[in-house]
């Protein structure tokens, strides 16, 4: 199992839809959940990060970690079609000296 | 304005060349990252260092070389060992837990 599951889509949905990102993950000792969002050709950019459980809000976006089940969500409410992307989970333990597990990855595209 | 810079952009190795990719910030973090992005595979780590003159492998060090002799450049070599070197790089940076800033990549290609 690796540690870090996402499925990788592709997921298309219309203008206006609320749309739901997920990544699994095997190893409890992950403590820093991030989101990036890349654009082709792009580097990867932070949307959002949360440290332990619970839910952050910015904007359209909200994300939640539940350590219980070992599951992250994204979701993006009204989604535009300048939110076509490919949407990264990323997660670490807290601990100093370690590096980012990265999800492959799920490519969205949202259409007028 | 603060980033990530990453040079060149696309870059072309012949078999058995070693070719150099250069990653320079001015954010004055700490730690820096090299990853390898391949289509369906997601983001992973090369070579990373927390600090100056240090540095750990990462899950596919193999076939690549990195130094740290500054804080701001962490410039990585991809080795004519490295056999499947296509691919699209990706340099990051960060100050504390959370690596916030990434470069913009170099796509290499082998000809």
């Amino acid at each position: 199992q690796k540690e870090v599951e996402q499925d990788p889509g592709p997921l298309s949905v219309p203008e206006g839809a609320i749309v739901s990102l997920n990544c699994t993950y095997s190893n409890s000792a992950f403590q820093y959940f991030m989101w990036y969002r890349q654009y082709s050709r792009k580097g990867p950019e932070l949307l959002m990060y949360t440290y332990s459980s619970g839910n952050k809000e910015d904007g359209r976006f909200t994300a939640q970690v539940d350590k219980s089940s070992k599951y992250i969500s994204l979701f993006i409410r009204d989604s535009q079609p300048s939110d076509s992307a490919t949407y990264l989970c990323a997660m670490k333990p807290n601990q100093a000296g370690t590096a980012l597990i990265f999800g492959k990855g799920t490519t969205l595209s949202v259409s007028s | 304005d603060g980033g990530i810079t990453q040079s060149p952009k696309y870059l072309f190795r012949k078999e058995g060349q070693n070719v150099t990719l250069s990653c320079e910030q001015n954010l004055n973090h700490d730690a820096m990252y090299w990853y390898r992005q391949d289509p369906g595979q997601g983001l992973r780590l090369i070579y990373y260092s927390q600090i100056v003159n240090d540095f750990q492998k990462g899950d596919i060090a193999e076939g690549y070389s990195v130094s740290r002799e500054k804080k701001e450049s962490f410039p990585l070599t991809v080795t004519s060992a490295q056999k499947n070197p296509t691919a699209f790089y990706l340099c990051a940076s960060s100050k504390g837990q959370i690596e916030a800033f990434f470069g913009q990549g170099t796509r290499l290609t082998v000809v």
